[in-house]
């Protein structure tokens, strides 16, 4: 069966403080890796697309990698405005166009 | 700007009612999809569209239904709303298949049974 699984649950950081953020899957076959991100009461907002292992993209002071078994969202020195809920989700080979999706790290950064 | 819109954001029901919640998007994508998300189980998905007429059952599709008449919406119909039916609905879309598209969000619909 297809799983995503996102740890840790919630992560609090000070300003400045980096960390990881990990997602850990297992796919039959995977075809693409999604970072969302989302702020209370709104949708997710997307952040980066994998497609395979080895590779990388950064947005400001996020940067995600991509392993054959999990991904990492590191975070450089974050801000406050960086709180959120980080979404992770895979679309296997054999769902179509449908994602599945973790169940989210919230993370708290405070000054 | 492209975007996608979703009416209503709020939705008080009794149980037992039919609601449709409305999911309309400016991308011109063909593919859309409906999420439900709840505490503890993430992003869920219900059914999706790959295009006109086109129609597929999701993950938790029992008590929804959906029909795409034109590109720009898919509306989510539930047929007899149930309180394990409150949660926040939202609607996707994507470019056509062939590879990994990313999919956008709407702002999502909270709905309450009663």
């Amino acid at each position: 069966e297809d799983q995503v699984t996102q740890s840790p649950e919630a992560l609090r950081l000070q300003e400045g403080e980096s960390s990881s953020l990990n997602c850990s899957y297992t796919v039959s076959g995977l075809r693409g890796l999604f970072w969302y991100r989302q702020d209370p009461g709104k949708g997710p907002e997307f952040l980066f697309t994998l497609y395979s292992a080895g590779e990388e993209k950064e947005k400001e002071r996020l940067k995600a990698t991509l392993t054959k078994k999990e991904s990492f969202l590191h975070i450089t020195a974050p801000k406050p405005e960086d709180s959120a809920t980080y979404l992770c989700a895979v679309q296997a080979d054999q769902a179509g166009t449908a994602l599945i999706f973790g169940k989210g790290t919230t993370l708290s950064v405070s000054s | 700007d492209a975007e996608i819109t979703q009416s209503p954001r709020h939705k008080i029901t009794e149980t037992g009612r039919q609601v449709t919640l409305a999911c309309h998007q400016t991308w011109n994508h063909n593919n859309m999809f409906w999420y439900r998300q709840d505490l503890g189980h993430g992003l869920r998905l219900i059914h999706y569209s790959y295009g006109v007429q086109d129609t597929n059952k999701g993950e938790v599709s029992d008590g929804y239904s959906v029909s795409r008449s034109n590109t720009e919406d898919l509306p989510l119909t539930l047929e007899s709303a149930a309180s394990s039916q409150t949660s926040v609905y939202f609607c996707a879309s994507s470019a056509a298949r062939g590879r990994a598209y990313e999919q956008y969000f709407g702002p999502g619909t909270r709905l309450t049974v009663t």
